[in-house]
């Protein structure tokens, strides 16, 4: 079993819509989550942490944490053709490495 | 320095050659990874450090491969004999790692590694 676990995808979304991001962990100890975009040719770029249960908004963007669950995604609201780029989830405890799941390419269609 | 510095941005070398790849993390980070990216594929997690020590190397690919950091600052990674299985994009990141805070890992440009 993957530590992280992401849809490949690609996932297509019109220029407008939402688009949601869907990450699963196995750690139950894990402690910090993390969600980052990478364009292609690119190194990952930080764009969302949540560490509580909840949702956290930043701009357009939303991250949801359920721990009981092991659940973390991520919401794209009003999607640009800007925001079609591979988004990475990564999870970690303190003095541990990162887990990254896979990355889910999201399309946004003008 | 203001973001996490890797150089060479670009390397192309031999088959059977070594090379060294470098990391400057952000000011003050006590924590650094490194990971391996191919194209298309995600990270491949290869070594992380708490200051100078090196508390998981499980992703070291093989002997060839080996790292340090000095000083609790910059890391060096070193592939010897290389491969072009090598080939890949090696990206370094730094975090705060402060088990009072929940910190957040910042990635370096990376350097892209062609093995001929």
């Amino acid at each position: 079993q993957k530590e992280v676990e992401q849809n490949s995808g690609p996932l297509s979304v019109p220029e407008g819509a939402i688009a949601s991001l869907n990450c699963t962990y196995s750690d139950r100890g894990s402690q910090s989550f993390f969600w980052y975009r990478q364009y292609s040719g690119k190194s990952p770029e930080l764009i969302m942490s949540i560490y509580s249960n909840g949702d956290k908004e930043d701009g357009r963007f939303t991250a949801q944490l359920n721990k009981a669950s092991q659940y973390v995604s991520l919401l794209i609201r009003d999607s640009q053709p800007s925001d079609s780029a591979t988004y990475l989830c990564a999870v970690n405890r303190v003095f541990n490495k990162f887990y990254f799941g896979s990355g889910t390419k999201l399309n946004v269609k003008p | 320095g203001a973001g996490v510095s890797q150089s060479p941005s670009n390397k192309v070398t031999e088959k059977g050659k070594d090379v060294e790849l470098r990391c400057d993390p952000i000011s003050g980070h006590t924590a650094l990874y490194w990971y391996r990216q191919s194209l298309g594929q995600g990270l491949e997690f290869l070594i992380y450090f708490q200051g100078n020590s090196a508390p998981d190397k499980s992703g070291l690919p093989s002997d060839r491969f080996s790292a340090e950091r000095t000083g609790g600052s910059v890391s060096t990674l070193t592939i010897q004999r290389t491969q072009q299985e090598d080939s890949a994009v090696y990206l370094c990141a730094s975090s705060l790692d402060e088990i009072s805070s929940n910190t957040e890992a910042f990635f370096g440009q990376g350097t892209r590694l062609t093995v001929v």
